[in-house]
């Protein structure tokens, strides 16, 4: 099993739709946690971490999940600008990296 | 805002070249890293370091070695380059305080090897 998993998608959704993403992660120690943004041959680029008791940014709502060891990132009211991979990453003692997940807003 | 800086977007380099890819950060950040990107995998870490000559390995440093001689830069040396190591490579910082804080990436090295 890998240590973090993403669904890869794609996840094909109209503006104004709403979606989420799970990030499932295997170590029960892991501390911190992150999502980030990574557009077509562009390097990832933060866009929120993910606290304990969940937080928020705009359109972005970020979960996390220890009893059952996820993350999640909800995006509400989609935008064509947020056709992007999301990538969650997972910390312990090293960082962890999901595959990401493709995600193509339509008009 | 951190700045990481790539020395090359696009390399091509044929087999069996020793290939060096460049790294620095203005920041002032201890903990670096080199990850190379591909399809399907996700990043995968390659070394790191948390301080200036110190380096570990990460999930596949086979064929690749790497150098901090300066707190500011990372290099990552592909000593015989092989087809198999073509892909993007991606260097990252991040600072020692706030233990976890989150990475910041250079704009990637694409290499292709012939």
């Amino acid at each position: 099993r890998k240590e973090v998993e993403q669904d890869p998608g794609p996840f094909n959704v109209p503006e104004g739709a709403t979606v989420a993403f799970n990030c499932t992660y295997s170590n029960s120690a892991s501390q911190s946690f992150f999502w980030y943004r990574q557009d077509c041959r562009k390097e990832p680029k933060l866009l929120m971490s993910v606290y304990s008791s969940g937080n928020e940014d705009g359109r972005f709502t970020a979960q996390l999940n220890r009893a059952s060891q996820y993350i999640s990132l909800l995006i509400r009211d989609s935008k064509l600008s947020d056709s992007a991979t999301y990538l969650c990453v997972v910390i312990n003692n090293d960082m962890r990296f999901g595959a990401g997940t493709r995600l193509t807003v339509k008009p | 805002d951190v700045k990481v800086t790539q020395s090359s977007r696009y390399l091509v380099k044929r087999t069996g070249e020793k290939v060096f890819l460049e790294c620095v950060q203005d920041m002032d950040h201890e903990n670096m890293f080199w990850y190379r990107q591909d399809p399907g995998l996700g990043l995968r870490l390659i070394y790191f370091s948390y301080d200036v000559k110190m380096k570990e390995k990460g999930d596949i440093p086979e064929g690749y070695s790497v150098s901090r001689e300066k707190k500011e830069r990372f290099s990552l040396i592909l000593e015989s380059a092989s087809t198999n190591q073509t892909s993007m490579y991606l260097c990252a910082s991040s600072s020692l305080t706030g233990a976890h804080s989150p990475l910041h990436f250079g704009n990637g090295t694409r290499l292709t090897v012939t």
